[in-house]
């Protein structure tokens, strides 16, 4: 069965460091998001993008993230200078026809700012 | 913007008692209707769905029914399992994401 991919598991960084999380979304779909969740805290939602756009950030997805689509299979999430309250889980998901339908989501990279 | 509100947790249940979790929501339009599942160390998995008024979704033994006059899509199993210990988020979806609740932790004793 198709499923999303996140790499790495884990990720350990200084603060003010840039990370680049990586996603393989599920070959076929064309839309693709990120959320994260914080510890403890509720799944919230960070960007959506879809035909090399972004369709609609959150008020959390400021000027120090990104997200590309760097080829046929690739989307990531970068943040330029990671702050200590960045670290959670970030999830990637992808769907086939549009937010409405089902999203699948990737297991997870822990990011940890120290 | 779309939100939710879900029944606070955390909630403990004994093997083959019914669970009832209640989720209700907020939202501009016609959202549709998910919930999502999270086991212990794990990432998000779909459970069920529902598109349109009146539909119920089912899966696992697991069953909700969108009801649009009461804005609610409540989540409901007969007879639970240890192995249904985990995490349970309702999320409506608009034109451009999820929206989740703060999530309700089940723990099912054997």
């Amino acid at each position: 069965e198709p499923e999303v991919t996140q790499t790495p598991s884990h990720q350990v960084t200084q603060m003010g460091q840039e990370v680049i999380l990586r996603c393989v979304p599920i070959s076929n779909h064309l839309y693709f998001y990120w959320y994260r969740q914080i510890l403890g805290q509720k799944v919230e939602f960070l960007v959506s993008f879809y035909n090399n756009e972004i369709s609609e950030k959150s008020e959390i997805f400021d000027d120090q993230f990104s997200v590309e689509r760097p080829d046929g299979s690739n989307f990531t999430l970068k943040i330029r200078s990671t702050k200590l309250e960045d670290s959670a889980m970030y999830f990637c998901a992808s769907s086939d026809y549009g937010p409405r339908l089902e999203q699948y989501f990737g297991p997870g990279t822990r990011l940890t700012v120290t | 913007g779309d939100s939710v509100t879900q029944m606070e947790g955390p909630v403990t249940l004994s093997e083959e008692a019914f669970l009832t979790i209640n989720c209700t929501y907020t939202a501009t339009g016609y959202p549709s209707l998910f919930w999502y599942v999270q086991y212990p160390g794990e990432g998000l998995q779909l459970l069920l769905k529902a598109t349109k008024a009146d539909d119920k979704g089912s899966n696992k033994g697991f069953e909700a029914t969108y009801r649009k006059e009461t804005t609610s899509f409540h989540l409901e199993k007969g007879s639970v399992q240890v192995s249904d210990s985990a995490v349970y988020f309702c999320a409506p979806a608009n034109d451009y994401k999820l929206s989740f609740g703060a999530g309700t932790t089940v723990t099912v004793r054997a």
